[in-house]
């Protein structure tokens, strides 16, 4: 059985920092792990997926790391702004691409 | 990118009525479409996998008589909640995987908006 932990549960910083939000999984036998963002009240936007042959993917200010071994990913955001407050989720697939959620990380980032 | 759309984004209903929930894959084709629930400061939980053109998977401990899930075509899925509940109000979000893209099961999932229930 999957399961998925993110630390912190949440996070406030001031505009500019860079931060890093933390995954692990307890099964490492993973094709992908996906990060997501969702805003109070919305779905889920897919921010990046990293394959199981990958060791991280880039997409603007974000970077994701995947160490499959020690059953971790790491989001990294660099210059947090306002806009980036959200709920950040990862999420790792079982059989049949069924997703199991992380409990996300609350971030707030202060103007 | 690859959009899927729900319906109603939100509803309000009385107790013991049944609400039908869709959720459309625009611009791809989904083989697959998953339905979860998410209450309020929880993070989402799987409740079924939708397979078009058979029987829904259930997750266990999710009531298949009360969450009828219908995936009559590759495009659209549909979650029914019959004789709803207070209890059953929640944040109701499907996923589908674009089959055109990905290879096997390694794709990428792309969500809707989410459907919001209150059960009065």
């Amino acid at each position: 059985k999957q399961e998925v932990t993110q630390i912190p549960a949440a996070l406030s910083v001031p505009e500019g920092e860079n931060l890093v939000l933390n995954c692990s999984f307890t099964d490492s036998a993973i094709y992908n792990l996906q990060w997501f963002r969702q805003d109070p009240g919305k779905g889920l936007t897919s921010l990046l997926l990293i394959q199981s042959s990958q060791r991280e993917q880039t997409s603007g200010r974000l970077n994701a790391s995947l160490d499959k071994s020690s059953g971790r990913s790491t989001l990294y955001i660099a210059a947090s702004q306002p806009g980036d407050s959200a709920t950040y989720l990862c999420a790792a697939p079982r059989a049949g691409n069924m997703l199991t959620f992380g409990g996300g990380t609350r971030l707030m980032v202060k103007p | 990118g690859a959009v899927v759309s729900q319906h109603p984004s939100w509803v309000i209903c009385k107790s013991g009525t049944s609400v039908k929930i869709e959720c459309r894959s625009l611009d791809f084709q989904a083989t697959t479409m998953f339905w979860y629930r998410q209450f309020p400061k929880q993070s989402l939980m799987l409740m079924a996998t939708s397979n078009e053109g058979s029987k829904a998977t259930y997750e266990q401990g999710v009531e298949k008589d009360k969450f009828l899930i219908n995936h009559a075509s590759l495009t659209l899925s549909t979650l029914t909640v019959t004789s709803a509940h207070p209890e059953d109000s929640s944040f109701y979000i499907c996923s589908a995987r674009d089959r055109s893209r990905s290879a096997g099961e390694t794709g990428e999932l792309f969500f809707g908006e989410g459907s919001r229930l209150t059960v009065l």
